[in-house]
């Protein structure tokens, strides 16, 4: 199936460890994001890689580091994890110059405890 | 006052029933527009462009009024599966791929 892909789909943890999401995406899109949904739903852009580019770096804590191996995937590493950020965060992709339509994966659930 | 600002609702409103949602944005450059469904626990899913000239898909009909900064979704003929949150999306600059996104409204069609 043609999709973006996101592992692991939740993720529990306590605070201060070091965690990685991996986002994949095999719609040959060569823009990928990852997006914050806290808990009052609120969906916020993190980052944005084009072809493996950094794009947008929002205000997050540089403890939050993206990377992108090729334009297919992008993957989030957080260090010191703290209690809030316990989110839902959500990979997604889109092609450039086609309208900027972004396509989601299924987001990772994560919890600190 | 926020970029992109949604009704949070609930709309309730009965099968058969005629629903239409607004959305507000600040930045008068933006140039893309969209409407994302969200069902509880799952990700948004791309609805709906919103082109400058209306556009209508089966039941939803999507507007953009650039001169007042809003757009528009209306459903006709609500079914309950259509019962879910409705995310509008905004592209402020029209030059990098950021979309700013509201906080949703949400409706829940009922029997």
């Amino acid at each position: 199936d043609t999709a973006v892909s996101q592992t692991p789909k939740y993720l529990v943890t306590q605070m201060g460890n070091d965690k990685s999401i991996k986002c994949e995406q095999n719609l040959g899109h060569d823009t990928m994001y990852w997006y914050k949904q806290d808990s009052k739903k609120f969906l916020k852009i993190m980052f944005s890689y084009n072809n493996k580019e950094l794009i947008i770096n929002e205000t997050v804590p540089n403890r939050f580091s993206p990377k992108s191996p090729d334009k297919a995937h992008l993957n989030l590493h957080i260090n010191s994890l703290e209690l809030g950020d316990s989110a839902v965060y959500f990979c997604a992709s889109s092609q450039r110059g086609q309208g900027y339509e972004q396509y989601f994966g299924p987001g990772t659930r994560l919890t600190v405890t | 006052r926020k970029e992109v600002e949604q009704d949070p609702g609930p709309f309730n409103v009965p099968e058969g029933a005629t629903v239409a949602f607004n959305c507000t944005y600040s930045n008068s450059a933006s140039q893309s527009f969209f409407w994302y469904r969200q069902d509880c626990r799952k990700e948004p899913k791309l609805l709906m462009s919103v082109y400058s000239s209306g556009n209508e898909d089966g039941r939803f009909t999507a507007q953009l009024n650039r001169a007042s900064q809003y757009i528009s979704l209306l459903i006709r003929d609500s079914k309950l599966s259509d019962s879910a949150t409705y995310l509008c999306a905004v592209n402020p600059t029209g030059t990098a791929s950021k979309l700013t996104f509201g906080t949703g409204t949400r409706l829940q069609v009922t029997l």
